[in-house]
């Protein structure tokens, strides 16, 4: 059965912090997705990975993929209030079906 | 360009009625799919429709729900007779093809009485 496992599933940070979410999957992938939900609301895309070494940065957040070690990173540069969500890691099945992680709720403090 | 569309936004039943949501895809997006989240959950794929074709339904309770993608543009997500358990936010989501990233609507909230 294939799992997606993310860890932390809760986050509290300081403002100005760095972090690091980690996603391992059990099945060979070659697209790893990350979205972010904030509460009540709908999911956004944040980074779509398609290869084995794939990192791709915007703002604060950057996310790479290890496809041989089934292992997928988002990382959290000098967090701010606003990076305050759910962060999903979402493993892409081969006729496009989504497996998502469980999520990681990130709360940024002052 | 115009975000996926669904309604209504919340619901609320009692158990054993019926309930039905839409969802407008992106236009020109041939891939459709609903998902259920219950509440501090991820969301659970229910069915995936590529144009008006039903590529995965496996984890859908056919007993109760059923869906449609008439014309393979708009769909509907119809559940009879609800449960209590059925209580959660059904979302839709399109994208051009099945290897493509999803774009989510808003949501529909459902809360079974």
């Amino acid at each position: 059965e294939l799992k997606v496992e993310q860890n932390p599933l809760f986050l509290s940070m300081q403002e100005g912090k760095n972090y690091t979410i980690y996603c391992n999957y059990s099945t060979t992938s070659d697209r790893l997705y990350w979205y972010r939900q904030d509460p009540g609301k709908s999911l956004e895309s944040l980074f779509v990975l398609l290869s084995n070494g794939a990192v791709k940065q915007e703002g604060r957040l950057m996310a790479s993929l290890d496809t041989k070690a089934r292992l997928s990173t988002l990382h959290i540069t000098a967090a701010v209030h606003d990076l305050s969500a759910t962060y999903f890691c979402i493993y892409g099945g081969s006729q496009g079906n989504l497996i998502f992680g469980k999520g990681t709720k990130l709360s940024v403090k002052p | 360009e115009a975000g996926v569309a669904q309604s209504p936004r919340y619901k609320i039943i009692e158990k054993r009625q019926s309930v039905a949501f839409w969802c407008n895809p992106i236009s020109g997006h041939a891939t459709l799919y609903w998902y259920q989240q219950i509440l501090g959950q991820g969301p659970k794929l229910l069915i995936q429709f590529q144009n008006n074709g039903v590529v995965d339904d496996s984890q859908l309770p056919k007993d109760r729900f059923s869906a449609e993608r008439l014309k393979g543009v708009d769909s509907t997500l119809k559940i009879q007779p609800a449960k209590l358990e059925d209580s959660a936010v059904y979302l839709c989501a399109s994208s051009p093809t099945a290897e493509r990233e999803q774009f989510f609507g808003p949501g529909t909230r459902l809360t079974v009485l």
